[in-house]
């Protein structure tokens, strides 16, 4: 099974930067992968992170340490559509995605 | 290109009552599944399936049954609704399995109420 964790809530100014982190305990790690999800929409797809390192998408990054079980997704230069729910996402071998709860990020102007 | 597709998008059900939650996807997916969404403990995934006739359950698979009888369709059925399966509920598909980044594509969601 999986256990994942982010926090709830993150507020930031319009033009700020924030990072959201993440932290996992699996069995058998093969990837993670960062969701966007706006309310009372589906989730879609940001970013996502096998080894080790920083991938970079323009105003979205997203760093994974598999060795502490850690990943963080930053988004910079804020802007007020950025106001979503972030969901952090491990599969555990080759089928199973598991989500945290979420991030809800507000983005004040 | 409709991409992936579920119906009904809202559903009032009474305790003990059953209904199927469709879904079909037009992109030749391999894989399939049923996600819930509850407030505070993000997506439960329910069943899913690698393919036409393989199904497998999830985190939370009791109350719920599935089939894949077609590449396209995943339909999820509730025998005997039950308050605690109030919830919204997603169905994502991705074209492949295993390593590598298969992204999930979410249809847009149903939302459930068990009276």
């Amino acid at each position: 099974g999986q256990n994942i964790d982010q926090p709830t809530e993150m507020t930031a100014t319009e033009g700020a930067i924030v990072q959201i982190n993440c932290t996992y305990q699996t069995s058998g790690f093969n990837g993670l992968f960062w969701y966007q999800q706006h309310a009372g929409e589906a989730p879609t797809f940001l970013s996502y992170n096998v080894l080790d390192g920083l991938e970079e998408k323009g105003r979205f990054s997203s760093f994974l340490s598999r060795s502490k079980g850690y990943s963080y997704l930053l988004l910079k230069e804020l802007q007020m559509k950025d106001s979503a729910s972030y969901l952090c996402a491990v599969r555990d071998g080759d089928y199973k995605l598991s989500f945290g709860a979420g991030t809800t990020v507000t983005v004040r102007a | 290109n409709a991409g992936v597709t579920q119906t009904p998008k809202f559903q009032v059900l009474k305790t003990g009552q059953s209904m199927t939650l469709q879904c079909a996807q037009d992109m030749n997916h391999e894989y399939m599944s049923w996600y819930r969404q509850d407030p505070g403990m993000g997506l439960r995934l329910i069943h899913y399936s690698v393919g036409a006739g393989i199904t497998d359950q999830g985190e939370v698979p009791n109350g719920y049954n599935v089939s894949r009888s077609t590449t396209e369709d995943f339909p999820l059925r509730l025998l005997s609704a039950a308050p605690s399966q109030t919830s919204v509920y997603f169905c994502a598909s991705s074209y492949g399995v295993g390593s590598g980044a298969n992204v999930l594509t979410f249809g847009a969601g149903s939302r459930l109420t068990v009276l």
